[in-house]
């Protein structure tokens, strides 16, 4: 148990569909991330939300949308993907964006296909 | 624009090895480096952080090294174990507080 849980856990939907990743922390961190992870690249930060404010777009394509209703509650709202989109997407939390001596706290993904 | 390397990208050893994973990274001007493990299909473990002023890092038979002046750290296992098998990634913060991260080093463990 990470105390980073993200649903659903595989996705795999078509280039027309509509659908949300999920994620909620439960350890009071106020800063959440998105990292999407492909195959033979590094992780990718998309970005960064800081007591429910956005901080960092890292030049995402606008078919992603993020949505941080609170500090526990972090969505990926998805439309028109392409292929190329598949990939391992991670939310991760921290206390805040410049908590600089403590990790980050990951959880375990959700294996996007996109058909 | 910081970049990480990690080398090897692949590594296997007989159990009860000692080894070492390597990260390199191109700009010194860093908050912490991070070392994570990855099992297949998972998300990320925090194994160290090493903060900037600091030199090394031990948990267990894991210890971290750090030189900023080199743009290096290492991760030195001890008595390596099948169940170390897994992929090792580091990561750089630096002053945009991103955390930068390498490819990773898949390391199996042979019992």
């Amino acid at each position: 148990e990470t105390g980073v849980t993200q649903t659903p856990r595989h996705l795999v939907m078509g280039m027309t569909n509509k659908k949300s990743l999920k994620c909620e922390q439960h350890l009071g961190h106020n800063a959440m991330y998105w990292y999407k992870q492909s195959a033979k690249k590094p992780l990718e930060l998309m970005f960064v939300y800081n007591f429910k404010e956005q901080t960092e777009n890292n030049s995402v394509p606008s078919r992603f949308s993020p949505e941080c209703p609170n500090s526990s509650h972090l969505f990926l709202h998805l439309h028109t993907l392409q292929p190329e989109d598949s990939a391992l997407y991670l939310c991760a939390s921290s206390p805040h964006p410049g908590a600089y001596n403590s990790p980050l706290h990951f959880g375990n993904g959700t294996r996007l296909t996109v058909t | 624009k910081q970049e990480v390397t990690q080398i090897p990208a692949a590594l296997s050893v007989p159990e009860g090895e000692n080894l070492v994973l390597n990260c390199s990274f191109t700009d010194s001007a860093i908050y912490n480096l991070q070392w994570f493990r990855q099992d297949p299909g998972k998300g990320l473990t925090s194994l160290l952080l090493i903060q900037s002023s600091q030199r090394e890092q031990t948990s267990g038979r894991l210890n971290a090294s750090l030189d900023k002046s080199s743009g290096r750290s290492t991760l030195y296992i001890a008595a390596s174990q099948p169940g170390d098998s897994a992929t090792y990634l580091c990561g750089s913060q630096g002053g945009s507080e991103k955390l930068v991260f390498g490819k990773g080093t898949k390391l199996t463990v042979n019992p």
